[in-house]
């Protein structure tokens, strides 16, 4: 099983919509997560890091439910600038030091 | 602040041939990660580095993959001799203490 499962999309969805992308992880005792951004052909760039049970920036949620072992990040007001690949990521033994595991990503596309 | 750099951005050789990536982390990091997407799989981590020393080698595919981080700034990747399935994109990533990674551009090696 691997340490970290995400949708695998596409999510296709029109400016303004809200859009939710999941992810489940496979450590029990991973204390933090990140969501991190790519876009096509550049590398990922951290867009929230997650470390309670979930937390907000502007028209960004994410949410974590340990006992389920899962994570979801909340789009709201889609924005064309939003489209880009979505890689859900868990540490080793929940340090915030040491290796990373990342999902597969999930794309996002938003069109006008 | 200048972030992560890699060189070269894309090489491409020949199976049986020697490749040297290089990483310059951001100034005062004393981490440094290298990471590898194998064209459709999830990005996967090779090694840790703490200052000079190799905290965590164990995402090595095997031997004929060489990292280095002589007096704990830059790191170098070398594989020799390449194989067909060592063609991927090359992340290379730095944190200070306690704190999400940077990643840099990437190294994109083809292996013909």
């Amino acid at each position: 099983r691997k340490e970290v499962e995400q949708d695998p999309g596409p999510f296709n969805v029109p400016e303004g919509a809200t859009v939710a992308f999941n992810c489940t992880y496979s450590n029990s005792a991973s204390q933090s997560f990140f969501w991190y951004r790519q876009d096509c052909r550049k590398e990922p760039k951290l867009l929230m890091s997650v470390y309670s049970s979930g937390n907000e920036d502007g028209r960004f949620t994410a949410q974590l439910n340990r006992a389920s072992q899962y994570i979801s990040l909340l789009i709201r007001d889609s924005k064309l600038s939003d489209s880009a690949t979505y890689l859900c990521v868990a540490p080793l033994r929940g340090s915030t030091l040491g290796r990373l595991y990342f999902g597969r990503g999930t794309q996002l596309t938003v069109w006008p | 602040e200048a972030g992560v750099t890699q060189f070269p951005s894309h090489s491409v050789i020949e199976k049986g041939q020697t490749v040297t990536l290089r990483c310059d982390p951001i100034s005062g990091h004393d981490n440094l990660y290298w990471y590898r997407r194998v064209m459709g799989k999830e990005i996967k981590f090779l090694l840790h580095f703490v200052k000079e020393s190799k905290q965590d080698e164990s995402g090595m595919p095997n031997n004929r993959f060489l990292a280095e981080r002589t007096g704990g700034t830059y790191s170098t990747l070398k594989v020799q001799p390449a194989e067909l399935e060592d063609s991927g994109v090359y992340f290379c990533a730095s944190s200070p203490t306690s704190a999400p990674q940077y990643f840099g551009p990437g190294t994109r090696l083809l292996v013909l």
